[in-house]
């Protein structure tokens, strides 16, 4: 098993660009994340889905995006990128949701 | 919101010292957990204590649970270089639903050879 994969690792946007970041999972879990996590802030929840078609907002969503057509993906669309969303980006999944996370490698974004 | 709130942030000891890390929480919680974080890694999920539990074991690792004080420790005994990293600490929270686990701001732990 991959678990929980990433793309891509880093990327650098000018402001007002979009873009999405992916996700993806081959464990069969019906429950995915989005974190962002900025220095001295911890993980702050983005959006989350607890199954295909079922989506919903966490603390900060403004700014992003989110679908989920099939249980194994999960990505995360920045709509018109802000130097505020410069973060690194956390993708997790669990079966069932409150039981242990599993979590991507991060994607690192700058945006200018 | 964080929920879970670690103390200390920074924790810096010597190779073969135990390490304690708290985690203080503010509403009632079906269960808590514990996470290591590798410099520019992922989360990767250590221990989960449930509310009716009060001490769970794992290798060298101890977590305890304090419904009544809503507090939480993390002991790591004779801490090794390679356990360098940042802790957290997530909860579930009684009557969350489908809500996400809410993590705190984590501990960095410094083990230094």
């Amino acid at each position: 098993n991959a678990g929980v994969t990433q793309t891509p690792k880093f990327q650098v946007l000018k402001t007002g660009q979009s873009m999405t970041l992916q996700c993806a999972q081959d464990m069969n879990h019906e429950y995915m994340s989005w974190y962002r996590q900025d220095p001295g802030m911890g993980l702050r929840l983005i959006h989350y889905s607890v199954g295909a078609g079922i989506t919903d907002q966490g603390e900060v969503p403004n700014g992003y995006n989110v679908s989920r057509s099939t249980t194994e993906d999960f990505p995360l669309r920045l709509l018109s990128a802000a130097p505020s969303q410069t973060s690194v980006y956390f993708c997790a999944s669990s079966y069932p949701s409150k039981n242990e996370q599993f979590f991507g490698p991060g994607t690192r974004l700058t945006v200018l | 919101s964080q929920q879970g709130e670690e103390d200390p942030q920074a924790l810096s000891i010597q190779e073969g010292e135990n390490a304690t890390m708290n985690c203080s929480y503010k509403t009632s919680i079906n269960n808590l957990q514990w996470y290591r974080q590798n410099s520019g890694r992922g989360l990767v999920h250590l221990i989960l204590i449930r509310s009716n539990e009060r001490e769970k074991h794992s290798g060298r690792l101890r977590v305890t649970l304090d419904t009544s004080k809503k507090s939480s420790s993390l002991l790591i005994t004779a801490s090794r270089a390679a356990d360098t990293a940042s802790y957290f600490c997530a909860t579930d929270a009684l009557y969350s639903g489908n809500t996400p686990l809410v993590f705190g701001k984590g501990t960095r732990l410094s083990v230094i050879a």
